[in-house]
Parts: structure tokens; sequence; C-alpha cells
């Protein structure tokens, strides 16, 4: 069982379509971080959200932690093929050191 | 180049040999980590190294699979009598501050096949 839930796995959308990626747990994070990976490459940080409520945009892609900070979403305005890949939520927990636990990802195609 | 380099990127062992794998952080980082990643599934933490510490191995198995950063040199990653279930992708990271509020910088990844 993933401490970190994502949903949904996989995600097929037209170009200009919006999309809401989830990412949820039970435990408690002192801040969450999501990533973007391509195919045979490493994830790359997208963004780091600290405080429960917080929202962070960049550029179409709007990041939201939940106020009790366990839970976060994604959510990509007017998807572009260029946002195709897999994405990854990441959570730091208080007492976990510099351990990141991430989620099982949701993979994203964005057909043009 | 600036990022953090892995090698190889793609390796092949028969069921039983060993596999070296090797990090070098980005320059100035002090701080490595080793992350693990089946297909389709996202990273597990493996292990967590400062110039020759290890400060958590909590993630690694405890058979097999040793890690290593030497004041010298990449990070190593070794697993011994390699089985087919090791086939993964794995995935080093370096930090400035060891602080992953800060972001982590991956490298591209060590893809190891065991046949």
């Amino acid at each position: 069982t993933q401490l970190l839930e994502q949903s949904p796995q996989f995600l097929s959308i037209q170009e200009g379509e919006n999309l809401t990626v989830y990412c949820n747990s039970s435990s408690v994070f002192s801040s969450l971080q999501w990533y973007r990976q391509e195919p045979g490459e490493g994830p790359v940080l997208l963004v780091t959200v600290v405080t429960g409520g917080e929202v962070k945009k960049l550029k179409r892609l709007t990041f939201q932690f939940g106020d009790a900070r366990k839970d976060s979403s994604l959510h990509i305005t007017a998807a572009q093929p260029g946002d195709t890949g897999l994405y990854l939520c990441a959570g730091i927990k208080n007492n976990a050191g510099n351990m990141l636990t991430f989620g099982g990802g949701t993979r994203l195609m964005v057909k043009p | 180049n600036a990022g953090v380099m892995q090698n190889p990127r793609h390796l092949v062992r028969r069921r039983g040999q060993e596999a070296r794998l090797r990090c070098s952080p980005m320059k100035g980082h002090s701080h490595v980590y080793w992350y693990r990643q089946l297909p389709e599934e996202g990273l597990k933490f493996m292990v967590y190294l400062q110039k020759e510490n290890i400060i958590d191995e909590s993630g690694m198995p405890k058979e097999r699979f040793s890690a290593e950063f030497p004041k010298e040199g990449p990070s190593i990653l070794r697993i011994q009598q390699v089985v087919r279930g090791d086939s993964a992708a794995y995935f080093c990271a370096s930090s400035l501050t060891g602080r992953p509020n800060y972001g982590y910088t991956f490298g591209s990844g060590t893809r190891l096949t065991v046949v």
C-alpha cells in the first residue's frame, strides 16, 4: 500500500482539455513536491508546497496543498502534447529526515 | 555539465553477477540519495549518504546491497549476486543542504536488467 496515493493512475486527453491529478494520504507531511518524469530520464522538480492551503501557479499548472497537509492536487489548464509525462508527488515527513516518499505516479498522455 | 551524472545508463547482468552503479553529484553538493523505481511505479528511497558517511539506509535491503560515498570520487551503489527482481531503474539525487524542501536534483538513472 502506497503512503501517498495518486489518482488517476493513467489519463489520456485531447489537447486543450483541462485535468486534475490528486495526491492523497492519511499522513501529515511538512511539505510536498511535484515532479515530472519523461521516459528514460530522472524526475524534474516542478514545485514545493509547504503551508497548508498554499496555492502555487507555474504557467498553466496550478498546485494546491490541502489545509491539513495530507493531500495535494495538480491542475493543468489547456493541456498540450508537451505536458505528456509521468507526474509524481513526493512528501516529506517531519520525522523522516531527508527522505522523500513518492506516490505511484499519474501517467498523462495529451493527444494533439 | 553541472548536473548529476550517473553511469552507466544501461547495465545488463546475469543472475549471480555484481552490479556497480556510479553517481557523481552536482558540483558542491555533498548529500547523495539513491532511489529505486520499478516499472510503472513511483520511486522508493534506498539510502542517504554524505561524504564518507551513511546517514540513513533504512530503505536498502540488508543483504547484497551496499552503498558508499568516498571522500574522493563518485558514490557507488553495489548489488552483489543480482537476481531478476533487482531489475529496475536506479536514480541518484544530490542536494546542497541535505534538506529536501529545497529540492533534489536527480540524475538520468541507471537501468539495470538482470537476465
